[in-house]
């Protein structure tokens, strides 16, 4: 059962470009949630989906920043019109039931650079 | 003030030895969680707790709910534990808290 897998490893994106990371949680898993790593700083939550739903975005920038856990397919996380700021680490984690009753499974994260 | 808050910050150890890394927490929570983070920059979950105490290996995670505290303890520590041990929060509102994490160095 392969892990949490997440791509690209690398990101490296100009000011003003959009970012697309992407999270394929564990065979099985329905909740995934994104995290921010800014660096020399901690984890930060930013949101929280199940399958077709977004159950907790209050950690997400209201601007640029969406998320989506379609039906088929991985997690995807956008940055629209990338600034510096948003260079860090993002890990995604699922859980096969709630993340209140499960250990979450991290991925390698994705490390987006703005140049 | 953060929501939670870890102890020590850098810690130094001797192989071998016994190691104990603190996380206290300021909100109602519904499970705390014990993170690794190696030099890579890899995380891995190594406890999820609700209460009372877990082990794995040699590994060792306490939580106390009225006094919203847990510790980690490592025991007979290695060169490869050496890593950031980052404890984490969930609430029952569904908002992640995180500490700053304790860097770990275990010296051969």
């Amino acid at each position: 059962n392969a892990g949490v897998m997440q791509n690209p490893r690398h990101l490296v994106r100009r000011r003003g470009q959009e970012a697309r990371l992407r999270c394929s949680p564990m065979k099985g898993h329905s909740h995934v949630y994104w995290y921010r790593q800014l660096p020399e700083e901690g984890l930060k939550f930013m949101v929280y989906l199940q399958k077709e739903n977004i159950i907790d975005e209050s950690g997400m920038p209201k601007e640029r920043f969406s998320a989506e856990f379609p039906k088929e397919g991985p997690s995807i996380l956008r940055i629209q019109q990338v600034v510096r700021g948003d260079s860090a680490a993002y890990f995604c984690a699922s859980s096969l039931l709630a993340g209140l009753v499960d250990t979450q499974y991290f991925g390698p994260g994705t490390r987006l650079t703005v140049l | 003030k953060n929501e939670v808050e870890q102890s020590p910050q850098n810690l130094t150890a001797q192989e071998g030895e016994f190691i104990t890394i603190n996380c206290s927490y300021s909100v109602g929570i519904s499970a705390l969680h014990w993170l690794q983070q190696h030099p890579g920059g890899g995380i891995v979950s190594l406890f999820m707790l609700s209460s009372g105490k877990k082990k794995h290996g040699r590994l060792i995670a306490t939580i106390n709910i009225q006094e919203k505290h847990s510790s980690l303890h490592i025991t007979a520590s290695h060169p490869r534990d050496s890593a950031v041990y980052i404890c984490a929060v969930r609430c029952p509102g569904n908002q992640f808290y995180f500490g700053t994490g304790t860097s770990l160095t275990v010296i051969p």
